[in-house]
C-alpha cells in the first residue's frame, strides 16, 4: 500500500515540450507539496497546497503549474521544458496547514531528464 | 526566515564506530526539527522529530539526536554503524506561521566501510 505515489517515476524528453507529473496520496492529509531535487541533492520546495488551495509558491517560472483536483491529488505540470529543470522532482504530503510539528511523507520521485 | 546547516557534506565512518552527523539550525521562534534518511534512488524517509516534548529524541533504525537551545543544534547519532546506514541524511526545520514549509539543510552523505 503505496501512502504516496507519484508517476511516471523517470520521463525523458525534448527542450521545448511540455509535460505533466501526478501525485496521489492515500493518507488522508489535507496539504500536499512539490520539491525539486538538483544534481547536488539540494532540495527546494516550490509549490504547497492545503485541501486544494495554493498556499505556497516559492518563485517557481510560470511555465510550472500545479493543480489540485482534490486534496488526494497534486499533479505538476511543465510547460516549455529546459535544460535547467533536469531534477528529480518529489511529491509529499502532510496533515495540518499552516506550522505544525506534522512530517511530510514522500513518494520516491521522479526523475526528469531534458534533453 | 528559518534555516538549517549541516556541516560535512560527507562523513565516513567504519562499520561498528559512533554516526554523528551536524545540524545546526536559525529561528527566531521555537522550531520544529526534523532529521529524514534518503536511500539511492527513493524518497525521503523520517528518521525523527523533535517537537519540543523532549531534548533528547529516538528515532527508527537506532539514531537519536538531541535539541540543544544553547547551541542552536540538533546533531543526530548513532551508536554503531551497520552497512545499511550509507545514504543521505537530511536536516529539516519548520516554524509555526511558516506557511507549512519545511527547509532542508544541504544534506551529509554517509559512508559506512568494513
Amino acid at each position: 500500500d503505496t501512502a504516496v505515489s507519484q508517476t511516471p517515476k523517470y520521463l525523458v524528453t525534448q527542450m521545448g515540450n511540455d509535460k505533466s507529473i501526478k501525485c496521489e496520496q492515500n493518507l488522508g492529509h489535507d496539504t500536499m507539496y512539490w520539491y525539486k531535487q538538483d544534481s547536488k541533492k539540494f532540495l527546494k520546495i516550490m509549490f504547497s497546497y492545503n485541501n486544494k488551495e495554493l498556499i505556497i509558491n516559492e518563485t517557481v517560472p510560470n511555465r510550472f503549474s500545479p493543480k489540485s483536483p482534490d486534496k488526494a491529488h497534486l499533479n505538476l505540470h511543465i510547460n516549455s521544458l529546459e535544460l535547467g529543470d533536469s531534477a528529480v522532482y518529489f511529491c509529499a504530503s502532510s496533515q495540518g496547514d499552516v506550522g505544525g510539528n506534522s512530517p511530510l511523507h514522500f513518494g520516491n520521485g521522479t526523475r526528469l531528464t531534458v534533453t | 526566515a528559518q534555516s538549517v546547516t549541516q556541516l560535512g557534506s560527507h562523513v565516513s565512518v567504519s562499520e561498528g564506530a559512533l554516526v554523528l552527523l551536524r545540524c545546526n539550525y536559525s529561528s527566531s521562534v521555537p522550531p520544529y526539527l526534523f532529521w529524514y534518511v534518503q536511500y539511492p534512488n527513493q524518497g525521503l524517509q523520517l528518521l525523527l522529530k523533535y517537537t519540543s516534548a523532549a531534548t533528547l529524541v529516538k528515532g527508527i533504525n537506532g539514531f537519536e539526536a538531541e535539541f540543544k537551545k544553547s547551541e542552536t543544534s540538533f546533531h543526530l547519532t548513532k551508536p554503531s554503524a551497520h552497512m545499511s546506514d550509507a545514504a543521505e541524511y537530511f536536516c529539516a526545520v519548520r516554524v509555526t506561521g511558516g506557511g507549512n514549509k519545511l527547509t532542508f539543510g544541504t544534506g551529509t552523505q554517509l559512508k559506512v566501510e568494513l
